[in-house]
């Protein structure tokens, strides 16, 4: 299966949003609320920071929130902080007990 | 806490087996609902998954690489084992092991720092 499609970068300002997309197809996104978010720094262990498309683990800050809409996931990061400067990854079930994920995105503070 | 670790070889040479472990503590795989699972990242690309076991022992392969892995546990060392078979300079990747959330998410709550494997002769 291909990896679901995240643009390469994202930016903003201190204190801004940023919101990044996941697109994938009706056989994953689009059939299953299984849409986590990973925010990795490299260098060191991937963190998740949402899971089933809205949910977020204890001790991730609310200002990273999660939506869906058909094929399309996103990340919304608010009140931009330096340290949310990391590659984020999605990933969502695609059925028959297989996962994808996407390609990355770079998000820069600027 | 939970923490999990990769090891194995660094290198290994085309066509060779590689076989990496995950040890992990804060969590029991004879633990109803605990699953393990592997992903990779060769560089600059992608996350891909590649398999997972659960505490039942049922077993979940990648499609695109089912033919090639093995995937086991020892309970009683707190470990996973991955077995690739056939490996290739494509295969050159940092692999992770990470816990899936308990209870059947499709998602990862904890992960390793993964360890870097270079595929060439």
């Amino acid at each position: 299966q291909s990896a679901l499609t995240q643009p390469p970068s994202a930016s903003g300002s201190p204190g801004q949003s940023v919101t990044i997309s996941c697109t994938g197809t009706s056989s994953d996104v689009g059939s299953y609320n299984y849409v986590s978010w990973y925010q990795h720094h490299p260098g060191k262990a991937p963190k998740l920071m949402l899971y089933e498309v809205t949910k977020r683990p204890s001790g991730v800050p609310d200002r990273f929130s999660g939506s869906k809409s058909g094929n399309t996931a996103s990340l919304t990061v608010s009140g931009l902080q330096a340290e949310d400067e990391a590659d984020y990854y999605c990933s969502s079930y695609a059925g028959s007990n297989n996962l994808v994920f996407g390609g990355g995105t770079k998000l820069t503070v600027l | 806490q939970v923490t999990l670790k990769e090891s194995g070889p660094a290198l290994v040479k085309p066509t060779q087996t590689l076989t990496l472990t995950c040890t992990f503590s804060g969590f029991s795989l004879r633990s109803s609902g605990m699953r393990v699972g592997w992903i990779r990242q060769p560089p600059g690309k992608a996350l891909e998954w590649l398999a997972r076991i659960d505490w039942d022992d049922d077993k979940f392969h990648s499609t695109s690489l089912k033919t090639r892995l093995t995937i086991s546990k020892d309970t009683s060392k707190n470990q996973v084992v991955l077995i690739m078979t056939n490996m290739d300079p494509a295969d050159t990747a940092t692999y992770y092991c990470a816990r899936m959330v308990p209870g059947g998410a499709w998602c990862f709550d904890y992960w390793g720092q993964g360890t870097l494997v270079t595929v060439s002769s």
